[in-house]
């Protein structure tokens, strides 16, 4: 089955609203990281989380290893969040790849 | 910050014939990846090589080979290109393997005819 599950799937927001991506794994990692895709298509890595909390701005990226979940948090929402958002994991087994989500297309609405 | 580069950043390829794409980092990083994401769907891995002169298969390896002729390069070869090989190629570089960031390119746009 598949490994990372993200949810939602898409999600529409009034800029200014909160929002909240999931990452839910099937397996035990390493680490997990977090990217936005811009709609041209580039990646860029937002965090490198292998647990615990980190902030960046009006982001915060949470890792819970024992309940094996990932979340991105968005604070005050702003047009130019728009994007695709991709968790990705890194497994504990050894195989020195990541493991990617489908991804959550985040539109924020003027 | 780490600097990865890829080239062609957009290619048309017939059907059958060869493709090369290649990356280049210059962040003195031993392991490098190739990854393909087809639209609406995240990334997944084709090769991955952790030393010069020597690649290793990933989840969908087949119909690709790769080459990595020194530290900084690395390339993925589709010796006959197939419409089913459409989609955007993510290269990525990294400290090591496992509990390190992955730095990812910009990635190239492959459209087989």
């Amino acid at each position: 089955g598949q490994q990372v599950q993200q949810s939602p799937a898409s999600l529409v927001l009034q800029e200014g609203e909160n929002a909240e991506l999931q990452c839910n794994f099937s397996t035990s990692l390493n680490s997990m990281q977090w990217f936005y895709q811009r709609p041209g298509g580039s990646l860029v890595s937002l965090f490198y989380n292998p647990s615990g909390t980190k902030h960046s701005g009006r982001l915060t990226s949470t890792t819970v290893i024992k309940e094996r979940r990932s979340s991105l948090h968005i604070s005050s929402s702003q047009t130019t969040d728009s994007g695709t958002y991709l968790c990705a994991l890194d497994p504990s087994s050894g195989s020195w790849q990541l493991i990617f989500g489908s991804g959550t297309q985040l539109t924020v609405m003027p | 910050e780490a600097a990865v580069t890829q080239s062609p950043r957009s290619k048309v390829a017939v059907t059958g014939g060869k493709v090369t794409l290649s990356c280049h980092q210059t962040n003195n990083h031993d392991y490098m990846y190739w990854y393909r994401q087809d639209t609406g769907h995240g990334l997944r891995l084709i090769h991955y090589s952790y030393v010069a002169d020597s690649t290793e298969k990933g989840d969908i390896p087949d119909g690709y080979k790769a080459s990595r002729p020194s530290q900084e390069n690395f390339s993925l070869i589709l010796e006959l290109a197939s419409l089913s090989q459409t989609a955007v190629y993510f290269c990525a570089s990294s400290l090591t393997g496992g509990e390190y960031e992955q730095y990812f390119g910009p990635g190239t746009r492959l459209t087989v005819l």
